[in-house]
């Protein structure tokens, strides 16, 4: 593909429910980063995939915060639970390897808890 | 560890004078250094990287950047802004750790060009 997609671009769900966020990265990038971006926080780390394993998951706030990846490929950040505080944009990037510098970032998914 | 600090939040400047966004880094290894720009509701969009080669790194759109190691600063800068500029800028280090890439963010400052 371009670029890396995100889905839905805007969620805006109940207190307490489950939201499952998808990330599909640019084709052949094994490398993948979730990222929250709040108002006011600035961009923060949450999850590290290469390939379908999860190097580093220090950035997840909560054990309500969950990760996949299949086929080295799709992506999808799982929320339960939702809390007003979990509000946010979530940016999801991939890069060609582990080493390579340079991130492409999709566009982000609005999530709105009410 | 390293870390970010972007000493504006806030920039204003008027249409045609010149633009400076500043960054400070620390790291205990070399780093990347990166500027990224985010207009509204828009994804984040490389500028340009200093990635251990020319410390004057030529970005998109005119920006530029310098590397000075002394300074442990990474200043984004354009001789002449443009009303399209206006958008919120973030610099980013990024250090090999345990075989990939450990990205830091800024804070991030808000552009605003006046016409």
């Amino acid at each position: 593909g371009a670029g890396v997609s995100q889905s839905p671009s805007n969620k805006v769900t109940e207190k307490g429910k489950d939201v499952e966020l998808r990330c599909d990265p640019i084709s052949g990038h094994t490398a993948l980063y979730w990222y929250r971006q709040s108002l006011g926080q600035g961009l923060e780390f949450l999850i590290y995939f290469q390939g379908n394993s999860a190097p580093d998951k220090s950035g997840l706030p909560s054990d309500r915060f969950s990760a996949e990846r299949t086929g080295g490929s799709v992506s999808t950040l799982t929320i339960q639970r939702t809390q007003q505080e979990d509000s946010a944009v979530y940016l999801c990037a991939s890069s060609l390897s582990p080493t390579d510098n340079e991130q492409f970032f999709g566009p982000g998914t609005r999530l709105t808890v009410l | 560890a390293q870390s970010v600090t972007q000493l504006d939040s806030h920039v204003s400047v008027s249409e045609g004078t010149p633009v400076l966004l500043r960054c400070n880094y620390s790291s205990s290894y070399s780093p990347s250094l990166f500027w990224y720009v985010q207009h509204p509701n828009k994804g984040l969009q490389l500028l340009l990287k200093y990635t251990s080669a020319a410390t004057l790194v030529k970005g998109i759109n005119g920006f530029e950047a310098e590397f000075k190691k002394s300074e442990t600063s990474f200043h984004l800068t354009k001789p002449s802004a443009h009303m399209s500029d206006a958008a919120e800028y973030f610099c980013v280090v990024t250090i090999n750790s345990g075989g990939y890439q450990k990205v830091t963010f800024g804070t991030g400052t808000k552009l605003q060009v006046i016409p």
